[in-house]
């Protein structure tokens, strides 16, 4: 199994711009998880599917912040517009309800 | 308030030396994982503790869990530089919903 699949693995946009994130689940997996990492702030639970079902999105920072998962195997992370204090590394990670498994990450940096 | 603690936040240790990193957390939870993170990296699951008095061990590294007393322990026995890294403790406290601690940054000194 090739794990969970982020892309881009590096983004450098402006200020203002929109931007996607994009996540593959590892097959068959059931749950899929968005977190944000931050020197200051550590790691952070944005939202969380179940069987493509958002069920968590509390800890999304304001309405800038969206997800979608339109199937089992591709979820989306959009920021719309995004600032520079969204600067961080993204990662999604996917749950057999035993464990979760982290993908790559994309290294986000807003100028 | 769910938390998880971990402490030391930053560890410097000899080769050879053993030492144990710390991980308490706020309220009820019988499920704790264990993450390794080196440096522009992923996490790396190390560990999956589910159950009060669960231990598993990996090489140079025990975990432990204690539910009653909300602690985990991550020992490392006679390091080596490889394990120079940031592992973190995550907790479960519900709905697969993981709470990371901030995280113990490792560095084994040759």
């Amino acid at each position: 199994d090739a794990g969970v699949i982020q892309s881009p693995r590096h983004e450098v946009t402006e200020m203002g711009q929109e931007v996607t994130l994009r996540c593959k689940p590892i097959s068959g997996h059931n749950s899929l998880f968005w977190y944000r990492q931050t020197m200051m702030r550590g790691l952070e639970l944005l939202i969380y599917f179940n069987n493509n079902v958002p069920i968590d999105d509390s800890g999304m920072p304001e309405d800038r912040f969206s997800a979608k998962m339109p199937n089992a195997s591709f979820s989306t992370l959009k920021i719309q517009p995004s600032e520079p204090r969204d600067s961080a590394v993204y990662f999604c990670a996917s749950s057999n309800s035993y464990e979760q498994y982290f993908g790559p990450g994309t290294r986000l940096t807003v100028t | 308030e769910l938390k998880v603690e971990q402490n030391p936040l930053f560890l410097s240790m000899q080769e050879g030396k053993n030492y144990t990193i710390y991980c308490n957390y706020s309220t009820t939870s019988d499920r704790l994982y264990w993450y390794r993170q080196d440096p522009g990296k992923s996490l790396e699951s190390l560990f999956v503790l589910l159950s009060n008095g669960a231990v598993k061990q990996e090489g140079r590294l025990m975990a432990s869990l204690d539910t009653k007393a909300r602690l985990s322990t991550l020992h490392i026995t006679a390091a080596v530089h490889d394990l120079s890294a940031t592992y973190f403790c995550a907790v479960d406290f519900g709905n697969e919903k993981l709470t990371f601690g901030t995280g113990t940054r490792l560095t084994i000194i040759p």
